[in-house]
C-alpha cells in the first residue's frame, strides 16, 4: 500500500548513457512533481504535471524529459547522462489546491554517473 | 521569487531536551503554506508539520510545534523531549496558494541527538 513509489532506488551508469526513472502514486492525486537533491542536500523543483499536462519546467536542460502517461504516473527520462546529473531524484504528488496541500514524496532514486 | 533561509546548518541536542530550528522566508504574498519536512538517513522525505499563513494559531503535532511569526516572516520548529529517532536533516519549505504549486526549500539543518 505504498503511496508514492519510484523505481529503481539506485542507478549506477556511465556518462553518455540514457536512463529512465519511474514514479507511480496510488493516492488519487492530480499533480505530480520531480525534485532533484544535489550533493549538498539542496532540493529543487524540476517539473510538475497536473492531470498529464506540464505546468512547471524550471530551467532544466532538455536532456531531461518527463512523461506522464496518466495522472498516476510520472516518469523521468534522461539522455546523454553527465557527471553533474549525479543526485537523488524525488517524485512527489499532491491533491488539488484547497484540499490538503501537502506534497507526499517517494523514497528517492540515487543516480550515480561514472 | 520566494526564498527560504535556514541559517543553522547543524544543531545538536541532548536526548529528552528541547531544540528549536530556525527558518525565515521572503515573499510578497499574503497567503501561503509553510512546511517542515524531515529526512532521516533512509533518505525518505517525511512531513513533520504544516502551517497555513492565514491561521494565527501555531500548528502542533505531538512533540513538534512551530512558532509562526508572519510579520517577521519566521517559521521555527520546536522539538520537545528529543528522541534518538529525531536525528535527521530538517527542511523548511514554502508553497504559494496560487498557480505554481512547487515547494521552495531551505538548505536544511542537520540535527544530531546526543544520548
Amino acid at each position: 500500500d505504498t503511496a508514492v513509489s519510484q523505481t529503481p532506488k539506485y542507478l549506477v551508469t556511465q556518462m553518455g548513457n540514457d536512463k529512465s526513472i519511474k514514479c507511480e502514486q496510488n493516492l488519487g492525486h492530480d499533480t505530480m512533481y520531480w525534485y532533484k537533491q544535489d550533493s549538498k542536500k539542496f532540493l529543487k523543483i524540476m517539473f510538475s504535471y497536473n492531470n498529464k499536462e506540464l505546468i512547471i519546467n524550471e530551467t532544466v536542460p532538455n536532456r531531461f524529459s518527463p512523461k506522464s502517461p496518466d495522472k498516476a504516473h510520472l516518469n523521468l527520462h534522461i539522455n546523454s547522462l553527465e557527471l553533474g546529473d549525479s543526485a537523488v531524484y524525488f517524485c512527489a504528488s499532491s491533491p488539488p489546491l484547497g484540499r490538503q496541500e501537502t506534497q507526499y514524496f517517494g523514497p528517492g532514486t540515487r543516480l550515480l554517473v561514472l | 521569487a520566494q526564498t527560504v533561509t535556514q541559517s543553522q546548518p547543524e544543531m545538536s541536542v541532548q536526548e529528552a531536551e528541547t531544540v528549536t530550528l530556525s527558518c525565515t522566508y521572503d515573499t510578497s504574498e499574503s497567503d501561503y503554506y509553510l512546511f517542515w519536512y524531515k529526512q532521516p538517513p533512509s533518505r525518505q522525505m517525511i512531513l513533520v508539520i504544516r502551517q497555513e499563513a492565514y491561521k494565527q494559531q501555531n500548528a502542533t503535532e505531538n512533540r513538534f510545534s512551530v512558532n509562526f511569526q508572519k510579520a517577521a516572516k519566521s517559521f521555527s520548529l520546536k522539538i520537545s523531549d528529543s528522541q534518538l529517532g529525531d536525528a535527521a536533516m530538517y527542511f523548511c519549505a514554502y508553497r504559494t496558494i496560487f498557480g505554481n504549486e512547487k515547494l521552495t526549500f531551505g538548505t536544511g539543518t542537520r540535527l544530531t541527538i546526543i544520548p
